[in-house]
C-alpha cells in the first residue's frame, strides 16, 4: 500500500515564477492537506480540501491555491514566488472521519526560491 | 485557537541515557495531542497520540508521552535512546470538532552521541 507521494522531490525557481506541486494521497483517504515547513520551523497549515473543495485555510495569502481531483489527488499552486517561499511543502492525507484519525505525511517537495 | 510550545529546540543526550521532550499547548478548546517524527530528509510520521483514556501512551519503539491537563503538557520520554532515535520531533494538537488541522510546535533536535 503506497502512503502519501508528493512530486516533484526537488525544484528550483526563480522569483516572480510559479509553481505547481502535486500529491497523491494514502489510499483510502479522501481529505488531503498542505503544509510549509520552513527550515528549522514546525509545519504550518496552508489548507485543507475534501470533495474538491477547500474546507479549511491558515493564514496564507491568495497567491497560494489548490485543486484536488475527483480521483483525492491534490495540487498546490504558488504564484509570484518570493524568496521566503523557499520551504519543505508536506503534503498530509486522512480519511474523513472526524478528528483524532491518524494523519499520514508524503516526503515533502523542497522549494528554493532564487 | 491553538498554539504549542516545544521548550528546548536542541537536546543531545548520549546513548542509552534517559531523554525527555518538553510540550506545552495552549487551546480554549479540547484537543487531540500528537508526537511526529522526522528522520533526516523524511517526511513526518506519526509516533504517538493521546485522544482519550489512559493519560499515558506509548509508542512501539519505547517512546511514552504522558497528557496532563491541569499543566497543559503532553512531554515525551524514553527510558533508554539509541543512535537511531536521532531525529527531529514535533508536537502537534488538533482540536476535537471538525476537520482534521493540525497545529505543530517548534521543534527539538534529539541529538544521540555514542
Amino acid at each position: 500500500d503506497a502512503g502519501v507521494t508528493q512530486s516533484p522531490t526537488h525544484l528550483i525557481k526563480t522569483r516572480g515564477q510559479q509553481v505547481t506541486l502535486r500529491c497523491s494521497p494514502k489510499s483510502g483517504h479522501d481529505t488531503v492537506s498542505w503544509y510549509q515547513q520552513a527550515l528549522g520551523q514546525g509545519p504550518q497549515f496552508i489548507f485543507q480540501y475534501y470533495e474538491e473543495e477547500e474546507r479549511q485555510r491558515g493564514n496564507f495569502p491568495d497567491r497560494f491555491s489548490g485543486h484536488q481531483f475527483p480521483n483525492y489527488s491534490s495540487e498546490l499552486n504558488v504564484n509570484a514566488l518570493l524568496l521566503g517561499d523557499s520551504a519543505l511543502y508536506l503534503c498530509a492525507s486522512s480519511p474523513n472521519r472526524g478528528a483524532g484519525n491518524t494523519i499520514y505525511f508524503g516526503e515533502g517537495s523542497w522549494l528554493t526560491v532564487v | 485557537a491553538q498554539s504549542v510550545t516545544q521548550l528546548d529546540s536542541q537536546v543531545p543526550v548520549f546513548e542509552e541515557a534517559p531523554v525527555e521532550l518538553r510540550c506545552n499547548y495552549s487551546s480554549s478548546v479540547s484537543v487531540y495531542l500528537f508526537w511526529y517524527v522526522q528522520y533526516p530528509n523524511q517526511g513526518l510520521q506519526l509516533l504517538l497520540k493521546y485522544l482519550s483514556g489512559s493519560t499515558l501512551v506509548e509508542s512501539i519503539n519505547g517512546f511514552e508521552a504522558e497528557f496532563n491537563k491541569s499543566q497543559t503538557s503532553f512531554h515525551l520520554r524514553k527510558p533508554s535512546v539509541h543512535i537511531s532515535d536521532t531525529a527531529e520531533y514535533f508536537c502537534a494538537v488538533s482540536d476535537r470538532k471538525g476537520a482534521q488541522k493540525l497545529v505543530f510546535g517548534q521543534g527539538t533536535r534529539l541529538t544521540i552521541n555514542p
